[in-house]
């Protein structure tokens, strides 16, 4: 069976300070996806990025950072310098490859960025 | 901008009533699914569907729940009769996928909040 953990279910943080949200996965697969959604306080949930099991290289895009390391099953998400519009619920999930695509979600991290 | 529009936004009902969600997935979208969020479980799939398919229903109750697509460019999601712990946020996503690369981004609504009495 499939599943994603984040333990931490709140964190807050002053505005610039860089914080680090953390995601545990598991899975029987091979090949799978990981992902990370944003769920502001208006609702939607909005991608962020997708990586594969086979590509561990760590991703940056402009403030936000992703380390993948298969060894210990983790997708982290860093938010450097953190602003008050990053304050939202987010989401890791993962999905396998070979006819199930569904996403199977963590229960989500309630960032707070305080002024 | 395309997006998954989701009506209605907010339902309130009382138990026992009949309730239809609606989605409209993005144009040339080929998976639409559906996704229950609660404080408590989170985000659980209810059902998806795939060139309009249904692929997997298995998180869905299947003696209230029924989903369907009728064509392209609407899925539904009924609940007949519906129950207090039916209350919830009800998302619907859509994505393109060849069923052999893994699901890849999906578009979601802004979802409908289902309040049952």
């Amino acid at each position: 069976a499939q599943k994603v953990t984040q333990a931490q279910t709140e964190i807050s943080v002053v505005e610039k300070e860089d914080v680090t949200l953390d995601c545990v996965y598991e899975t029987r697969d091979t090949t799978y996806y990981l992902f990370w959604y944003k769920q502001p306080p208006s609702g939607e949930l909005v991608f962020l990025i997708r990586r594969n099991s086979f590509d561990e290289q760590n991703e940056i895009s402009g403030r936000y950072s992703w380390n993948f390391q298969k060894s210990t099953s983790s997708f982290n998400f860093t938010i450097t310098a953190s602003q008050v519009v990053d304050s939202a619920v987010y989401f890791c999930a993962l999905s396998s490859q070979g006819g199930s695509e569904k996403l199977v979600f963590g229960k989500g991290t309630k960032l707070t960025v305080n002024p | 901008d395309a997006r998954v529009t989701q009506t209605p936004r907010d339902k309130v009902t009382e138990m026992g009533q009949e309730v239809t969600m609606r989605c409209q997935p993005i144009l040339g979208h080929n998976t639409v699914f559906w996704y229950r969020q609660t404080m408590m479980q989170g985000l659980e799939l209810l059902a998806y569907f795939r060139n309009r398919a249904p692929l997997d229903d298995s998180g869905m109750p299947k003696d209230r729940f029924s989903a369907e697509m009728p064509d392209a460019t609407l899925a539904t999601l009924k609940i007949q009769p519906s129950e207090p712990r039916d209350s919830a946020v009800y998302f619907c996503a859509s994505g393109t996928s060849s069923g052999r690369a893994g699901a890849g981004e999906l578009f979601f609504g802004e979802g409908s909040r289902l309040t049952v009495l």
